[in-house]
């Protein structure tokens, strides 16, 4: 069964500062990850996304993740933070059952940016 | 590419009336759309998965008599909550996939008064 765990329901950053946002999964195949970002009242936006190939994903608005299949990890950064990145962020891995797939969301993490 | 809708954004209805949401890709065909629930500052719940032509498969716990799906085409899903209780009131978001990559709706806020 696959699941994904995000450390961190909060995290506080200053603007310009590094953003990172940790997320480990657990599968018994090879997963297909996702990050979502979510701004209040809306639905979510995909970021990202790990299937195969090239471990270090780059994504929309400055952000990045690398696959570390070793730690089980797919942490979500960005170098700068800005204000306009405050928001909720999910990270998802696909699961399997039979031959349906759906995805298992992690418990999502709040970013608050700070001036 | 890959745009989601829904609609209505926000619904307020009296208890024990139907509500019927849409979801619509808008750029291209999906066979398999999801619909979940979003409680206050939490995670998605996944309801159900709709699927082009067939009958939709329900999570555990979820009623389907209640929560009713029909994907009739390949670009347009609903999602009728019949007889609203207050309980019901919360955040839809429907998703719509490609491959193994989910393209989700901007939600659909229902209150039941």
């Amino acid at each position: 069964a696959q699941s994904v765990t995000q450390l961190g329901s909060h995290v506080s950053v200053s603007e310009g500062a590094l953003v990172l946002l940790r997320c480990n999964y657990s599968s018994s195949v090879p997963p297909y990850l996702f990050w979502y970002v979510q701004y209040p009242n809306q639905g979510l936006q995909l970021l990202l996304k790990y299937t195969t190939g090239a471990t270090l994903v780059k994504g929309i608005n400055g952000f990045e993740a690398e696959f570390k299949k070793s730690e089980t990890s797919f942490h979500l950064t960005k170098p700068s933070a800005h204000m306009s990145d405050a928001a909720e962020y999910f990270c998802a891995v696909n699961t399997y059952t039979g031959t349906a797939s759906k995805l298992t969301f992690g418990t999502g993490t709040r970013l608050q940016v700070t001036l | 590419g890959a745009v989601v809708s829904q609609h209505p954004s926000r619904v307020i209805c009296k208890s024990g009336t139907s509500v019927k949401i849409e979801c619509r890709s808008l750029d291209f065909q999906a066979t398999t759309m999801f619909w979940y629930r979003q409680f206050p500052k939490k995670s998605l719940m996944l309801m159900a998965t709709s699927n082009e032509g067939s009958k939709a498969t329900y999570e555990q716990g979820v009623e389907k008599d209640k929560f009713l799906i029909n994907h009739a085409s390949l670009t347009l899903s609903t999602l009728t909550v019949t007889s609203a209780h207050p309980e019901d009131s919360s955040f839809y978001i429907c998703s719509a996939r490609v491959g193994e990559t989910q393209y989700f709706g901007p939600g659909t806020r229902l209150l039941v008064l």
